[in-house]
């Protein structure tokens, strides 16, 4: 089955260092995203990327990078610059050719933990 | 600049009784607009979406939403619920070019509890 897979699920981090989160889509979609979530606010938009090579910032960028070096991976590195890690990272997908869909496919979410 | 508000934070209901969920947007032209639900420590999936005509959709577990322009609002409902129904639900709106979705807002979110 067509799917986003991500990991890890949870993640222990010590302050300073860096991580990365895996996110692999085998649906064909042209669009990643990766979505902070924390209590009480949603679900904030980090970066995107819209075609392999490229990606632009989201909401709340400082402190994570990403690449896009093939289409079906999108991985996330919340950097030491992060001041507030501590988070439910969330990847997602969809069929840019279908923007009437409007669907976006998400991942099961990785939980970052800082010590 | 575009915003999606949930007033309820939190919601307790019977299990067969009815939901309302409100949801209220900002945005200057014809939004596109989804509710989506989250259950605990997983991802989210769709539950209904609005791009154009009709102003009442049907969505799947069946849920509706209702579009009102006039009030800028786009209410879940459900006319009996379930114990699985459980879950905290996200409203959100389209905000990119063409109100597309590669910019989707999400509101705060509304954690639904079922009371036996």
């Amino acid at each position: 089955d067509g799917g986003i897979t991500q990991s890890p699920k949870y993640l222990f981090r010590k302050e300073g260092q860096n991580v990365t989160l895996s996110c692999e889509q085998n649906l064909n979609h042209d669009a990643m995203y990766w979505y902070r979530q924390d209590p009480g606010q949603g679900l904030r938009l980090i970066y995107y990327s819209q075609i392999v090579n490229d990606f632009q910032k989201g909401d709340i960028a400082e402190g994570y990078s990403v690449s896009r070096e093939k289409k079906e991976s999108f991985p996330l590195t919340v950097t030491s610059a992060q001041k507030n890690p501590t988070a439910f990272y969330l990847c997602a997908s969809i069929n840019q050719r279908r923007r009437d869909t409007g669907e976006l496919f998400f991942g099961e979410g990785s939980r970052l933990t800082v010590l | 600049a575009q915003s999606v508000t949930q007033p309820d934070i939190h919601i307790t209901v019977s299990e067969g009784a009815s939901l309302e969920l409100r949801c209220n947007y900002s945005y200057g032209a014809t939004p596109y607009l989804f509710w989506y639900v989250q259950s605990p420590g997983q991802g989210l999936q769709l539950l209904l979406k609005y791009f154009s005509g009709d102003t009442l959709v049907q969505g799947i577990k069946g849920f509706e939403a209702e579009f009102k322009r006039s009030q800028s609002s786009f209410n879940l409902r459900k006319p009996s619920v379930h114990w699985s129904d459980a879950a905290e639900y996200f409203c959100a709106v389209g905000a990119g070019y063409g109100g597309a979705t590669n910019k989707l807002i999400f509101g705060t979110g509304t954690l639904l509890a079922v009371q036996p």
